[in-house]
């Protein structure tokens, strides 16, 4: 089963406004990740939040974290037509050696 | 460029047969991931290697097996192929184990089994 799940799964908004996904998992966890995947394209790695953040920014993304909730959320400022991709949310599981990604939200952006 | 070379990008087979999916993870990076994202899911976790040595395991079907090489590379091998199988194959490595860094991905391996 998985760990994380996205919502929603798929967004379209218009070029400029801000996007904003979320991800809920079941256990504790030691970080969060957030990863982007163009079309076929291999994952990359947008930001890390510690279990013991709350929140963290990275030029125009904000991610949220709520342990006691067991939910991020991953905020896109002024979205722009090349942030078009899928964004999963990755975490661990108990703290162990496995990396367990979601299902990902589509993020289409529209011009 | 990610640094991790996984080959061959693309691979048809038939059902039934036997394929070897191969990943070199960046320099210096001593924890290899495998992954499989079939169409519209996520991507499943297969099988983590750390300095050679397995340290997780996800949902792998008896008929997959991996190792991590001395020099650090790995090896995904498929046997017994089922249509179902077809999938893309990633390959993601790190420099430690553990969710303690980002993973860096490949480009993938794209089967496609008939």
């Amino acid at each position: 089963s998985q760990q994380g799940e996205e919502d929603p799964q798929a967004l379209s908004i218009q070029e400029g406004e801000n996007a904003t996904m979320n991800c809920s998992y079941k256990t504790s966890i030691n970080n969060l990740q957030w990863y982007r995947q163009n079309s076929g394209r291999g994952l990359v790695h947008l930001i890390l939040i510690r279990s013991n953040e709350r929140e963290k920014h990275s030029g125009r993304l904000r991610v949220t974290l709520d342990t006691s909730k067991k939910s991020s959320s991953l905020l896109i400022t002024a979205s722009r037509a090349a942030d078009t991709a899928s964004y999963f949310c990755a975490t661990d599981v108990n703290g162990d050696d496995k990396i367990i990604f979601g299902k990902g939200t589509r993020l289409h952006i529209l011009p | 460029d990610s640094g991790v070379t996984q080959t061959p990008k693309h691979l048809i087979t038939a059902t039934g047969q036997r394929v070897t999916l191969r990943c070199s993870p960046r320099s210096g990076d001593l924890s290899v991931y495998w992954y499989q994202q079939s169409l519209d899911q996520g991507l499943q976790f297969l099988i983590q290697y750390y300095n050679g040595e397995e340290r997780a395991k996800g949902n792998i079907l008896e008929r997959f097996s991996a190792q991590q090489f001395p020099d650090l590379h790995s090896e995904l091998n498929l046997s017994s192929l089922e249509l179902g199988d077809s999938a893309l194959y990633f390959c993601a490595s790190s420099r430690w184990t553990g969710n303690t860094g980002e993973l860096f991905f490949g480009e993938g391996s794209r089967l496609t089994v008939l």
